[in-house]
């Protein structure tokens, strides 16, 4: 059964830095395309980065760059995301997602809530 | 990185059958077969619908069907059921590995 359990979201101030990281199970990990999908209280979803196989291609959304970093270790079934410079409008649910469909995702995590606030 | 145009809300009853649009640009909708849909219900994470426009992952009820014209796509659920009811984002690839959502239609069934 394939499994996404995302953990390290929480409570951090403006300028602060979180690690989140997503534990799969359930599949070969190294073959999937990876993503970060968050969804800030009341709103849509937001797509955030994702990562490639081996981690040599990753891309963000604008709004991120330079402050976030999607990051795989394969070894350990593992998907990360190290957020910097954290602002009140990353506060948002950030669910893990698998890219197993051409070009969507097909199975996700419950979601680790991070909220950036004084 | 703008967000496709979805309504924001949709109704229909038992039954019948609705229509969720779908508008981007030729970067992204128009530009290629990678428009994929949503389903989310309350406080659960989303689950995939439709991918690559109009397939169906396996276990997805062929009561719901995708397609596209232009820079416009769109998500058919037809024989409405309770469960339903939900919100609903559709998703575009890009050209440079982007993904970008809808910002969501919120279906009633009435």
């Amino acid at each position: 059964e394939v499994q996404l359990v995302e953990s390290g979201g929480g409570l951090v101030q403006p300028g602060g830095s979180l690690r989140l990281s997503c534990a799969a199970s359930g599949f070969t990990f190294s073959t999937y395309w990876m993503r970060w999908v968050r969804q800030a209280p009341g709103k849509g979803l937001e797509w955030v980065a994702n990562i490639d196989q081996d981690g040599g291609n990753k891309n963000y959304v604008d709004s991120v760059k330079g402050r976030f970093t999607i990051s795989r270790d394969n070894a350990k079934n593992s998907l990360f995301l190290q957020m910097n410079s954290l602002r009140t409008e990353d506060t948002a649910m950030y669910y893990c997602a698998r890219d197993g469909l051409p070009t969507a995702a097909d199975f996700w995590g419950q979601g680790t809530q991070v909220t950036v606030s004084s | 990185q703008s967000a496709l145009t979805q309504p924001a809300s949709v109704s229909g009853s038992p039954g019948q059958s609705i229509t969720i649009s779908c508008t981007g640009t030729s970067s992204d909708v128009g530009g290629y077969n990678y428009v994929s849909w949503y389903q989310q219900h309350p406080g659960k994470a989303p689950e995939v619908m439709i991918y690559e426009v109009s397939n169906r992952p396996s276990g997805v009820s062929s009561r719901f069907s995708g397609s596209k014209s232009g820079n416009t796509a769109s998500l058919t659920i037809s024989g409405l059921q309770p469960e339903d009811e939900a919100d609903y984002y559709c998703s575009s690839y890009t050209s440079i590995n982007i993904v970008i959502f809808g910002g969501g239609t919120k279906l009633t069934v009435l």
